[in-house]
């Protein structure tokens, strides 16, 4: 089984801030990775997928980054919308996801 | 305006079954391969099982294999998953979710459900 691990699990900052949320894999994923916006009591959100390409209808400030065991989710400029917690998912081999971050004020 | 609807959750005891299920609108059904995936609360997510399209083809996480099976009805866009010999770290939300693209041995997720909670208790 792919483990996925993220990194921080929480995470504090301030609208405007640029925020970087790391996930690393146990063994190569290929770009076989998605990231995911989650709020209290709601279903995840597709944000990023392919580990670079924007789902349609997200702003364009969530960038996605890697390949191979180490990933990035960068949002350029953190708006009040953007608080949340996110979770990365590799799709490689089945499907697992890392243990999320929440990002909080 | 893609919908998927899960019903069926609710309070068990171990050792127990039950059944979900999640309605599906808005796009064609049999077209999509579809997946669950639960969410302990307060933790992270967790793929459950997986049904192509036809629904041929299964797929299942290794904590649940041997007691859960996924299945799908394409004449009432329906999903379901039969969770039998349930254990309480079976506690969980569980969502229904369309496939949006596939990679190497498995698929991301572009439409989820809001979810059905599911809990194994004494």
């Amino acid at each position: 089984d792919i483990q996925m691990t993220q990194s921080p699990s929480t995470l504090s900052a301030s609208v405007g801030d640029r925020v970087t949320i790391t996930c690393r894999a146990s063994q190569s994923i290929s770009t076989w990775l998605a990231w995911y916006q989650q709020k209290p009591g709601k279903a995840p959100k597709l944000l990023i997928y392919k580990a670079s390409s924007l789902e349609s209808g997200v702003p364009s400030r969530f960038n996605g980054s890697g390949s191979g065991t180490e990933f990035t989710l960068t949002i350029s400029s953190l708006q009040p919308d953007d608080f949340a917690t996110y979770h990365c998912q590799q799709y490689n081999s089945y499907s697992s996801f890392g243990q999320g971050t929440k990002v909080e004020i | 305006e893609v919908q998927l609807l899960e019903s069926g959750g609710g309070s068990v005891q171990p050792g127990g079954s039950l059944r979900l299920s999640c309605a599906a609108s808005g796009f064609t059904f049999s077209s999509y391969v579809m997946s669950w995936v639960r969410q302990a609360p307060g933790k992270g997510l967790e793929w459950v099982s997986t049904n192509s399209g036809s629904g041929g083809s299964r797929y299942y996480g290794d904590s649940v294999k041997g007691r859960f099976t996924i299945s799908r009805d394409n004449s009432k866009n329906t999903l379901y998953l039969q969770m039998n010999s349930l254990r309480a770290e079976d506690t969980a939300r569980y969502y229904c979710a369309r496939t949006h693209t596939r990679g190497y041995g498995g698929y991301d997720y572009d439409h989820w459900g809001q979810g059905t909670l599911v809990t194994v208790s004494s």
